[in-house]
């Protein structure tokens, strides 16, 4: 079975900030797939980030990061000088090969940046 | 725009009264799924399809029928909405299985009286 904890339920920080958002997850498969999502107050759900199993290397993109480490069954999702519009719930998600790509969610991280 | 839409975006009925939340995607995506979002249970998956006539159930599929006649429309049909399945409602599309990326809709409120 699969499973995706965030621990952390909320956080607040002050604008320019940095913050980490942990991820950790369960699975038995040796391939799969991590995701994170985005939902702002108006609630879409926007696509952030996707790595597969294989790829162990960390990304960078403006003033989001993300660090993925298979020994620890991590992934966690850093911003950077954080701004206002950083506020949200962000979710960390999990799939994995097969007939259904399901996405296996966390229960997600709400996110308030104050000015 | 590539994109996923849903409507309606907010909808309120009664108990018992067949409904349907259309769904449809331009990207020419294979692969469709619904998804609930309630307080404290997350995001959890209702059905999905693979391709055109392959659908399958997901976690909570009780109370819910979809179809996939056409590539690029997956229709949610409720066809007797109880109280219980009050929720916000999410259709994603991805280009193929394993591991692509998922592209939301909109979402749908939906409220049962």
């Amino acid at each position: 079975a699969q499973k995706v904890t965030q621990a952390q339920t909320e956080i607040s920080v002050v604008e320019k900030e940095d913050v980490t958002l942990d991820c950790v997850y369960e699975t038995r498969d040796t391939t799969y797939y991590l995701f994170w999502y985005k939902q702002p107050p108006s609630g879409e759900l926007v696509f952030l980030i996707r790595r597969n199993s294989f790829d162990e290397q960390n990304e960078i993109s403006g003033r989001y990061s993300w660090n993925f480490q298979k020994s620890t069954s991590s992934f966690n999702f850093t911003i950077t000088a954080s701004q206002v519009v950083d506020s949200a719930v962000y979710f960390c998600a999990l799939s994995y090969t097969g007939a259904n790509s399901k996405l296996t969610f966390g229960k997600g991280i709400t996110l308030s940046v104050r000015p | 725009e590539a994109q996923v839409t849903q409507n309606p975006r907010y909808l309120i009925t009664v108990t018992g009264k067949k409904l349907t939340v259309t769904c449809s995607q331009n990207m020419n995506h294979e692969y469709m799924s619904w998804y609930r979002q309630d307080p404290g249970l997350g995001l959890r998956q209702i059905y999905y399809s693979m391709n055109v006539e392959v659908t399958d159930k997901g976690d909570v599929p009780e109370g819910y029928k979809v179809s996939r006649k056409e590539k690029r429309n997956f229709p949610l049909i409720l066809e007797s909405p109880s109280p219980n399945q009050t929720s916000l409602y999410f259709c994603a599309s991805s280009l193929y299985l394993a591991g692509y990326e998922q592209y939301f809709g909109p979402g749908t409120r939906l409220t049962v009286t």
